[in-house]
């Protein structure tokens, strides 16, 4: 089976340009996470889909950053503009089913934002 | 709202040696805990997890963790480590309230010496 899938998995830009970065989770699993992980810090969510609806995007700061999830299978988590401060390790993960109480969550290997 | 604290940056331990790393969580009632492994350039990897039950919790690679509510910890222990357990570890808590909503401590990077 598969895994998260996520691309690319490394982009180097110049600030106020714009980025996206892609993730098709494992086939099946209706919750959907973006975490940003800062260099030395765990990871920290920025948004969560059940299905196509973002039930949860409190932390995501949405004067620059946006997400999608259509059809409520692949996302799509875009920057514009991208700061310097914006440089981390994005990860996509997905889990099998929030109402099930399995928390389990599976993530990708992750996109490396380099802003310069 | 839930937090974890990992009180070790770095941890250097012999191969072959014991090895436990600690974290300790902040959350009001029993939460949902995790111990994850990042090798560098990786995604994370769930090596075992709390949600319920017995409080010695059984994992992947020879991991196991103990839940003690008395102290709020979550220590992860291996009784011997392999040059391979080099990475990094992270320990989380998930809250069912908030949409099981995980939040991760800092992290504890492990070296192993030969």
């Amino acid at each position: 089976e598969a895994g998260v899938v996520q691309s690319p998995r490394y982009k180097i830009i110049e600030k106020k340009q714009p980025v996206a970065f892609w993730c098709n989770p494992i086939s099946g699993h209706n919750t959907l996470y973006w975490y940003r992980q800062n260099l030395g810090q765990g990871p920290e969510l920025l948004i969560r889909y059940e299905n196509e609806e973002a039930v949860d995007d409190s932390q995501l700061p949405k004067d620059r950053f946006s997400a999608e999830r259509l059809k409520g299978v692949d996302s799509t988590l875009k920057i514009q503009p991208a700061e310097l401060g914006d440089s981390a390790v994005y990860l996509c993960a997905s889990s099998l089913d929030q109402q099930t109480g399995n928390n389990e969550q599976f993530f990708g290997p992750g996109t490396r934002l380099t802003v310069l | 709202a839930q937090s974890v604290t990992q009180p070790d940056i770095h941890i250097t331990v012999s191969e072959g040696a014991s090895l436990e790393l600690r974290c300790n969580y902040s959350y009001g009632a029993t939460p949902y805990l995790f111990w994850y492994v990042q090798s560098p350039g990786q995604g994370l990897q769930l090596l075992l997890k709390y949600f319920s039950g017995d409080t010695l919790v059984q994992g992947i690679k020879g991991f196991e963790a103990e839940f003690k509510r008395s102290q709020s910890s979550f220590n992860l222990r291996k009784p011997s480590v392999h040059w391979s357990d080099a990475a990094e570890y992270f320990c989380a808590v998930g809250a069912p309230e908030y949409g099981n909503k995980l939040v991760f401590g800092a992290g504890t990077i492990l070296r192993v010496k030969s």
